[in-house]
């Protein structure tokens, strides 16, 4: 398994402004993803962060809304931009082991939007 | 199209009663099949998962899924539910070696002491 800690674990942000949720794995991972989880609904995924390249975005998603890094394989950062509160949902970072080819997901961040 | 179907959204069972919930999956690849629980508040736990081999497969907290290739299903099983169950259950598919995962839309387990 993976031990995947994200910070800050909630927030409650004003219309307009950015928040950036940091995902910390405690070893080295190629594949990291980004989930959004609206409100009783189920997982999206926004995108995924291989180290040393830019993000892969899924269809309905783009990087100037939602800004990832990669710095290195044991950390990634989504930030949500201009936000409204549509955006309100959980944020979740997930990463990929090879050994058992199974994703590991983080504990979410709970972002509301007012 | 690729899809995952979970035909309950909401199931309720008395503690110590068994329960099955149904996942049905369209996929073109050969399926790898996985289980997640979310408990309130908390991020997905896997529960199980299927590649290939046995299609009965054992997980934690006293779970199992079949797997049924005629019936593009895996439901998850258990035969004495506990109160602690109590929690969201989503049903995943993916394929050797792919990052992407596709989610079903997920049940809401009530239990009843």
């Amino acid at each position: 398994s993976a031990v995947i800690s994200q910070k800050p674990s909630r927030d409650i942000c004003q219309r307009g402004t950015s928040l950036t949720i940091q995902c910390q794995v405690d070893s080295q991972v190629t594949m990291m993803f980004w989930y959004r989880q609206q409100p009783g609904q189920s997982l999206t995924l926004i995108a995924t962060a291989n180290q040393g390249s830019e993000a892969t975005y899924e269809s309905g998603f783009v990087i100037d809304k939602f800004p990832i890094s990669r710095p290195n394989l044991t950390f990634s950062t989504l930030t949500v931009s201009n936000m409204s509160p549509e955006d309100s949902s959980i944020y979740l970072c997930s990463v990929h082991r090879s050994r058992t080819d199974t994703q590991y997901f983080g504990p979410g961040t709970r972002l509301t939007v007012l | 199209a690729q899809s995952v179907t979970q035909p309950d959204i909401h199931i309720t069972v008395s503690e110590g009663a068994s329960l099955e919930l149904r996942c049905n999956y369209s996929y073109g690849a050969t399926p790898y099949l996985f289980w997640y629980v979310q408990s309130p508040g908390q991020g997905l736990q896997l529960l199980l998962k299927y590649f290939s081999g046995d299609t009965l497969v054992q997980g934690i907290k006293g779970f199992e899924a079949e797997f049924k290739r005629s019936q593009s299903s895996f439901n998850l099983r258990k035969p004495s539910v506990h109160w602690s169950d109590a929690a969201e259950y989503f049903c995943a598919v993916g394929s050797y070696n792919t990052d992407k995962l596709i989610f079903g839309t997920g049940t809401r387990l009530q239990v009843f002491p």
